[in-house]
């Protein structure tokens, strides 16, 4: 069975530059979800899916990120104008209705 | 405030030995994972809880919800078992995990 696939694995922007980070989720599972994860730190949830609506959204800095599922399957995590605090690991995990997170390797963002 | 407070934040382990990593909870859990990221900055699950011990090779865990907490034991260390441990708890709506900040786990030869 084919894991969590993400892309690009790395990025380099200057700051006010636009990014978007892909993930294709285990296939079945209903669930996707986007994580930040700065530097020396935990994982932080930023939106998840279950299937193509939007459960909670609450921690997405909505005025420049922004996160798609439009069929409920592969998922596009976009940041408008970066700024160098967006430095972090962009991780995207996917869970079956038992509810384990699987998550995937990550892109490592760097925004001079 | 943090749902998730985990401990210690880093542990150096002679090899062969063994130790306790721990998690507490501010409110109701319903599930723990455990995961082990590596030098790649993969995390590989270790454990899904929603009660009681589990049980794999060298690591064992426990989660109690009602008072709580949940523990990961390392016994013989090895030296591949270097890397950061996180808890993720699972609220009662069960999909939205919380992470603690992680303990970093050194084992010397």
């Amino acid at each position: 069975e084919a894991g969590v696939t993400q892309s690009p694995r790395y990025a380099v922007l200057q700051e006010g530059q636009a990014v978007s980070f892909w993930c294709d989720p285990i296939s079945g599972h209903d669930t996707l979800y986007w994580y930040q994860q700065p530097r020396d730190q935990g994982p932080q949830l930023l939106v998840y899916f279950r299937d193509e609506a939007v459960i909670d959204n609450s921690q997405l800095p909505s005025d420049r990120f922004s996160a798609v599922r439009p069929k409920g399957t592969n998922s596009t995590l976009k940041i408008q104008s970066a700024k160098q605090g967006d430095t972090a690991t962009y991780l995207c995990a996917s869970s079956p209705p038992s509810y384990e997170q699987y998550f995937g390797p990550g892109t490592r963002l760097t925004v001079l | 405030g943090d749902q998730v407070e985990q401990s210690p934040s880093a542990l150096s382990l002679h090899e062969g030995t063994g130790s306790a990593l721990r998690c507490n909870f501010t409110t109701t859990m319903r599930a723990v994972q455990w995961f082990q990221q590596n030098s790649r900055g993969s995390l590989i699950n270790l454990f899904y809880l929603a009660s009681g011990t589990k049980e794999n090779g060298r690591l064992k865990s426990t989660f109690n919800s009602k008072e709580s907490y949940s523990t990961l034991h390392i016994r013989d260390a090895q030296l591949e078992d270097s890397g950061t441990y996180f808890c993720a708890a699972g609220d009662t709506g069960y999909q939205n995990f919380y992470f603690g900040k992680g303990t970093s786990l050194t084992v010397i030869p």
